[in-house]
């Protein structure tokens, strides 16, 4: 398809267990963000990736959160030892440049629900 | 302070009237982007519209306009001849020229289409 692409879409994991959330963006886009919304909230910057540049990490909550970006194109959030407050949807979106005057395109989300 | 503020939760609208849905932001940059995101209930975020600091002229989509008001720092969203499909969350966002490397949101505005 031609717009960003997450998996899982729904995703039901164990308190304690690592999980990984997917992004494909689309294609040629350089710049790639994370976001997480939780029920009935705003959205909450994670983290941005911007071609070849050093990702700016300054929304990550915590150390158990962590995000990669390969070949400048899927990204892949990576959550260890999950906790009941990580329940959330997160969001993924690309956009053709990080400039700012580029909107953003966004995936249709991964419902995360740690039990 | 807040980058982006939503201050009207909820809003209702008759089928085919106008609606407008307000948005404020904070910024010292002289280049920034404004967009406006409809997220229905399914979860996906859908870029609206864009309005540029730059721009002399308010943005418009079809019926979605933007009365962006540079010196009062708004902008607000005007949807014409409503639908029951416009019932969602609309979300504001910005973009700073400066860093630029997320979007900021607002808490959002839950609009009600009432047939």
């Amino acid at each position: 398809g031609a717009g960003v692409s997450q998996s899982p879409s729904n995703k039901v994991t164990e308190k304690g267990k690592d999980v990984e959330l997917r992004c494909d963006p689309i294609s040629g886009h350089t710049a790639l963000y994370w976001y997480r919304q939780s029920l009935g909230q705003g959205l909450e910057f994670l983290i941005y990736f911007q071609g070849n540049s050093a990702p700016d990490k300054s929304g990550l909550p915590s150390d158990r959160f962590s995000a990669e970006r390969t070949g400048g194109s899927v990204s892949t959030l990576t959550i260890q030892r999950t906790q009941q407050e990580d329940s959330a949807v997160y969001l993924c979106a690309s956009s053709w440049t990080g400039k700012w005057n580029t909107e953003a395109f966004f995936g249709q989300g991964t419902r995360l629900t740690v039990v | 302070a807040q980058k982006i503020t939503q201050t009207q939760p909820g809003m209702f609208v008759q089928e085919k009237e106008a609606v407008t849905l307000d948005c404020t932001y904070d910024t010292s940059d002289q280049s920034y982007g404004l967009f406006w995101y409809k997220q229905p209930s399914s979860g996906e975020m859908i870029f609206l519209i864009y309005q540029g600091s730059y721009d002399e002229q308010n943005a418009t989509e079809g019926r979605y306009s933007l009365n962006f008001q540079k010196a009062r720092k708004s902008a607000n969203l005007v949807i014409s001849a409503s639908q029951l499909g416009d019932s969602a969350m609309y979300f504001c966002a910005m973009r700073e020229g400066r860093t630029g490397n997320q979007f900021y949101f607002g808490t959002g505005t839950s609009l009600t289409v009432i047939p």
